[in-house]
């Protein structure tokens, strides 16, 4: 069973950062693109950004939205993934999803974690 | 950006009943490759979004086919047929056809 477990979210203060981590199970991690996704309360998803799979060295495409400011890794040992955070604003409040590939499509989301920025 | 535009916002529908959203592109989602990465996705009240359909009529795993994908280009429809209490929620569609991925603002179900 594929599982996708965030972490890492809470209160931050606008300018600071965070690192989000995405705990994956149930699959061949280095086989898939992996996604972070974001979704303000009420709103409608937006992509981040991923990181591509073994086959395509692992390279990153990013949102210009906050291409120099979150950058995604992952640890292929550990089947974890990374959201760094950086400069955060208070429009960057929302709930956090990792997501498993579908190249284009995002077939496995996790439970989310929820970021707020404010003072 | 890909715009995806879905209709309508909201919908009612009564249980056993169809119904029809819509979603259109402010480009062709044909991929240099020659597939269409559009995909659909219902997040039911509290829950993660889940995937339906995707590249525009593949169902995906576990998903009945009471769901059904359709369209091509610009323009794309998804159908559910026999609307079940656990089918409420809203409704989105997205691109992955070009950098950045866009989804639709939603079409939220609802019972009459």
């Amino acid at each position: 069973e594929v599982k996708l477990l965030e972490s890492g979210g809470g209160l931050v203060q606008p300018g600071g950062s965070m690192r989000l981590s995405c705990a994956a199970s149930g699959f061949t991690f280095t086989d898939f693109y992996m996604y972070w996704i974001r979704q303000p309360a009420g709103k409608a998803p937006e992509w981040l950004g991923f990181i591509r799979n073994k086959a395509n060295g692992y390279t990153t495409e990013y949102n210009p939205s906050v291409k120099g400011r979150f950058t995604i890794s992952r640890d292929n040992t550990q089947n974890m993934l990374y959201l760094q955070m950086n400069t955060l604003r208070a429009e960057d409040t929302a709930t956090y999803y990792c997501a498993r590939g579908g190249l284009g499509w995002f077939a496995y989301w996790g439970q989310g974690t929820l970021v707020t920025v404010s003072s | 950006d890909v715009v995806m535009t879905q209709t309508p916002v909201s919908l009612s529908v009564s249980l056993g009943g169809q119904v029809s959203i819509s979603c259109r592109s402010s480009q062709s989602l044909v991929h240099n490759n020659g597939n269409t990465y559009l995909s659909w996705y219902l997040q039911k009240p509290g829950q993660s979004p889940q995937l339906l359909i995707y590249k525009v009529s593949n169902r995906f795993s576990g998903i009945s086919d009471r769901f059904s994908g359709s369209g091509s280009g610009t323009d794309f429809t998804l159908k559910i047929s026999r609307v079940e209490p656990d089918d409420l929620g809203v409704y989105y569609c997205g691109q992955g056809t070009q950098y950045p991925y866009t989804f639709g603002a939603g079409t939220k179900l609802e019972l009459k």
